[in-house]
């Protein structure tokens, strides 16, 4: 079965800095797409941003653009997300997901358990 | 961007009822419109995607219709395991926006 394990959550004071990675896991990892999406406490989703298979082409969610950004490792089987100038509003669950193919996205299929990042001095 | 409005936000049923939550979208887009579950504290699982094809797993008392820009999701005979959120996402262009969610419960 695919794996997707998030990892590099926590707690970060406002202003930090935090690197969330994805070990995935049973399918050829440089072959799909993946994508972060979040989820505040008591809230609903959020894309937060995607990256091709090859590792180009990255998108943000405009709440983002400038302060994230999404890499990968297609070596280790790896997606990360660095981010920055963290704010508290950026306090939510980050899961990992996986898209459909390795260009554009029709749908995630699968997705991570989530970690928690808590911005709060 | 794409917004889209999901209704109702709060939905009350019975075992072996049927529901219908509908996700309408403020312009017109292509069938990439994907439905998911998500239960408390669990991470969201796909159901539906291309507005009406059925996961692989996912019981076929769900179901996914298209009418313009509105995109229905339907589950039928209510089972105690279906008592969830739901939540539409369209993936015709970025941002990859979400409806705000539908809670069912058990009536």
């Amino acid at each position: 079965d695919v794996q997707l394990v998030e990892s590099g959550g926590g707690l970060v004071q406002p202003g930090g800095s935090l690197r969330l990675s994805c070990a995935a896991s049973e399918f050829t990892f440089a072959s799909h797409a993946m994508a972060w999406v979040r989820q505040a406490p008591g809230k609903g989703l959020e894309w937060v941003s995607s990256i091709s298979g090859s590792g180009d082409s990255p998108y943000y969610a405009a709440s983002v653009k400038g302060r994230f950004s999404i890499s990968r490792d297609n070596s280790k089987n790896t997606l990360f997300l660095q981010m920055n100038s963290l704010r508290a509003d950026d306090t939510a669950v980050y899961y990992c997901v996986r898209g459909d193919g390795g260009g554009r996205i029709f749908y995630f299929d699968y997705w991570g358990q989530g970690s928690l990042v808590t911005v709060s001095s | 961007d794409i917004q889209l409005t999901q209704s109702p936000s709060f939905l009350s049923a019975s075992v072996g009822g049927r529901v219908t939550i509908t996700c309408r979208a403020s312009q017109a887009f292509s069938s990439y419109l994907s439905w998911y579950q998500q239960k408390s504290g669990r991470a969201p699982k796909l159901l539906i995607y291309a507005s009406s094809t059925l996961q692989s797993g996912v019981p076929s008392r769900f179901s996914g219709t298209r009418s313009g820009t509105e995109f229905t999701l339907t589950i039928t005979n209510l089972q105690p395991e279906d008592f969830a959120t739901y939540y539409c996402q369209q993936f015709n262009s970025y941002p990859f926006t979400f409806g705000q969610g539908t809670k069912l419960e058990i009536k």
